[in-house]
This record gives C-alpha cells, sequence and structure tokens, in this order.
C-alpha cells in the first residue's frame, strides 16, 4: 500500500462546476500536507499548503485536512479548462523533511 | 520573485556516460532536494541537504552522488548511466526554521539516456 494514496482519474467536470480531490495518508505522524499542480513535462506548482484540521481556503481552492480520518482534499470552484492538470497530494513527517507524493489525480475540465 | 533555477534543462547522454546537474535554491533558502520523476510516475524524493550537509537520503542509486557548496546551490552527478535513468529531475528548496517547511520546484532536467 503507498503511503499516500489518491485516484489516479481522470476526472472530468464542466466548465464552471466544483472539482473535488481526495487522499488519504497512512502515517499518523504526517505533520504538512500539499497540494501541487503539475502540467505535463512541467514542475509541481504549488497550490495549498495544510497543517492543521479544518479548512483552508486560498480563492477558488479549498483545502480540507482532517487527521483523525487521514484525509485530505481539495476543492477547486468555478472550473476552468486551464485547471485541466494532474494534481499530486504531497506529505511530509517532520519540518523540512522529504515529500511522499501520491500518483496524482488528472483533472480534465472541459468547456 | 526568484525561483528554483535549474541546469540544464534538456541532457541527453549515452549509457555508460556521467551527467551533472545543477541547482540553485530560492535565496536564503537553506535546504535542497532532490526528486526523480519517470514517466507517468509521481515525484520519487532521492536526497536533501541542509546547511551544506546531508540531511536525508531516499531511493539514490549508488551510482548518483549529491553535494550542497556554501553558496547553498546544489549538483548531482550521475555515473555509468542507465536507460532507467530517463527522467525529469526536479530540485526543490525550503526554509527551515519559518512557519511553514514549504518545498519550491525548479523547472527541471529532463534527462535522456541512449
Amino acid at each position: 500500500q503507498k503511503e499516500v494514496e489518491q485516484n489516479s482519474g481522470p476526472l472530468s467536470v464542466p466548465e464552471g462546476a466544483i472539482a473535488s480531490l481526495n487522499c488519504t495518508y497512512s502515517d499518523r505522524g504526517s505533520q504538512s500536507f500539499f497540494w501541487y499542480r503539475q502540467y505535463s513535462g512541467k514542475s509541481p506548482e504549488l497550490i495549498m499548503s495544510i497543517y492543521s484540521n479544518g479548512d483552508k481556503e486560498d480563492g477558488r481552492f479549498t483545502a480540507q485536512l482532517n487527521k483523525a480520518s487521514q484525509y485530505v482534499s481539495l476543492l477547486i470552484r468555478d472550473s476552468q479548462p486551464s485547471d485541466s492538470a494532474t494534481y499530486l497530494c504531497a506529505v511530509n513527517i517532520r519540518p523540512a523533511d522529504k515529500l511522499i507524493f501520491g500518483t496524482g489525480t488528472r483533472l480534465q475540465v472541459f468547456p | 520573485a526568484a525561483g528554483v533555477i535549474q541546469s540544464p534543462r534538456h541532457l541527453i547522454k549515452e549509457k555508460r556516460e556521467t551527467a551533472t546537474l545543477k541547482c540553485y535554491p530560492i535565496p536564503r533558502h537553506d535546504t535542497v532536494y532532490w526528486y526523480q520523476q519517470g514517466p507517468g510516475q509521481d515525484p520519487q524524493f532521492l536526497i536533501s541537504f541542509y546547511e551544506k550537509m546531508q540531511s536525508d537520503k531516499g531511493s539514490i542509486p549508488d551510482r548518483f552522488s549529491a553535494q550542497q557548496f556554501s553558496d547553498y546551490h546544489s549538483e548531482l552527478n550521475m555515473s555509468s548511466l542507465e536507460l532507467g535513468d530517463s527522467a525529469l529531475y526536479f530540485c526543490a528548496s525550503s526554509l527551515v526554521g519559518t512557519s511553514t517547511d514549504t518545498q519550491y520546484f525548479g523547472p527541471g532536467t529532463r534527462l535522456t539516456v541512449l
């Protein structure tokens, strides 16, 4: 079992809809949680970081963390075709520790 | 804002050759990480350095070595290259001791081994 699990998708949503991306992790000692967006052949780009239980909003993006359930999610409101990419969930156990990535969820937003 | 710089962006090598990848972290960042991403795979951690000392080691082959220099830039040296080493190599940097430990990624080096 991978330490960080994501549904590989593709997740297809129409333009303007809400896209919901989910991630579970196995190590209860995990402290920091990140969502990166990666376009094909490009580097991971940080979308959101979250460290405590609850919701964190930044523009059209909302990250949700539930440590008891070992679950992290990312909601993208008003999805745009330019949001079409692979979304990587990443976790680390200690500050400045290596990131453990999920396999990524491919999101497709169609006009 | 300044980002992580990696060079070269593309590199083509023959089997059994050597390659050196360079990474220049965001100014004032003191920690550098190297990741390898094969086709269709998620990034895999190779090695990290904090204040010029190796801080963690992942699934890095013995044929690979790395170091961080006094100006905080880092180099990944790869010898006896194999076809399976063809991948995207990302460097990331962070600043330890701040309220966050966010890693920012460079544009990557695409290594092709023929």
